[in-house]
């Protein structure tokens, strides 16, 4: 199963909505994850199961989708956000991730 | 609080053996399945291989079938990774990773740089 993660980069300031997506190429129900990664970290799990929220990650992060398109916000962008985020999915094997959203400073 | 220690990287001719360890603490390791994940350096993450909590199933990435061997010591805590026949192209941070309170890769270790060169 292929993700395609759009876009590959974008850049934002502190306090925008920003929103990422994730099209599996095949259904994968909801078995779906989203990281977080710093430069040199690594992966944090911030959401599963798509869309629900790791414990201990801001609310202002949130996930939403099934079967093959899946969408992750942030709606209000902080400092420590800008970060790379992958999604991943975990319905069949290999466990797949796709190929990263680097979030930047506008 | 569990945590994930990976070692064993380091520079390795093409064609030579390398074998990766990750030792876990601070969780029951042999209640939770084990997978690796690499990336190479300025790339994406790419899930490598998966062993259950008992060894008794094991999934590989294509690319590495046949050449990398997942294996696991619940005695030990320790997951393993021997890597046989490396190529460039396996040139990446190795890390190791868990579902323990989640069904999902919520603990990783830090990561192990592996460099294929000759």
């Amino acid at each position: 199963i292929q993700l395609t993660q759009s876009p590959s980069s974008l850049s934002a300031s502190v306090g925008d909505r920003v929103t990422i997506t994730c099209r599996a190429s095949q259904g994968i129900s909801s078995y779906l994850a989203w990281y977080q990664q710093k430069p040199g970290k690594a992966p944090k799990l911030l959401i599963y199961a798509a869309s629900t929220l790791q414990s201990g990650v801001p609310s202002r992060f949130s996930g939403s989708g099934s079967g093959t398109d899946f969408t992750l916000t942030i709606s209000s962008l902080q400092p420590e956000d800008f970060a790379t985020y992958y999604c991943q999915q975990l319905g069949s094997y290999p466990h797949t991730f796709g190929g990263g959203t680097k979030v930047g400073i506008k | 609080q569990a945590q994930l220690v990976e070692s064993g990287g380091g520079v390795v001719q093409p064609g030579r053996s390398l074998r990766l360890s990750c030792a876990a603490s601070g969780l029951t390791f042999r209640s939770y399945a084990m997978h690796w994940v690499r990336q190479a350096p300025d790339k994406g993450l790419e899930w490598v291989a998966v062993i259950s909590y008992d060894g008794s199933k094991i999934y590989y990435l294509d690319s590495v079938k046949g050449r990398f061997t997942i294996s696991r010591d619940n005695s030990r805590n320790t997951l393993y990774l021997q890597m046989n026949s490396l190529r460039a192209e396996d040139t990446a941070v190795y890390f190791c990773a868990s579902p323990v309170d989640t069904p999902y890769f919520d603990h990783w270790g830090q990561g192990t740089l592996v460099t294929v060169s000759s």
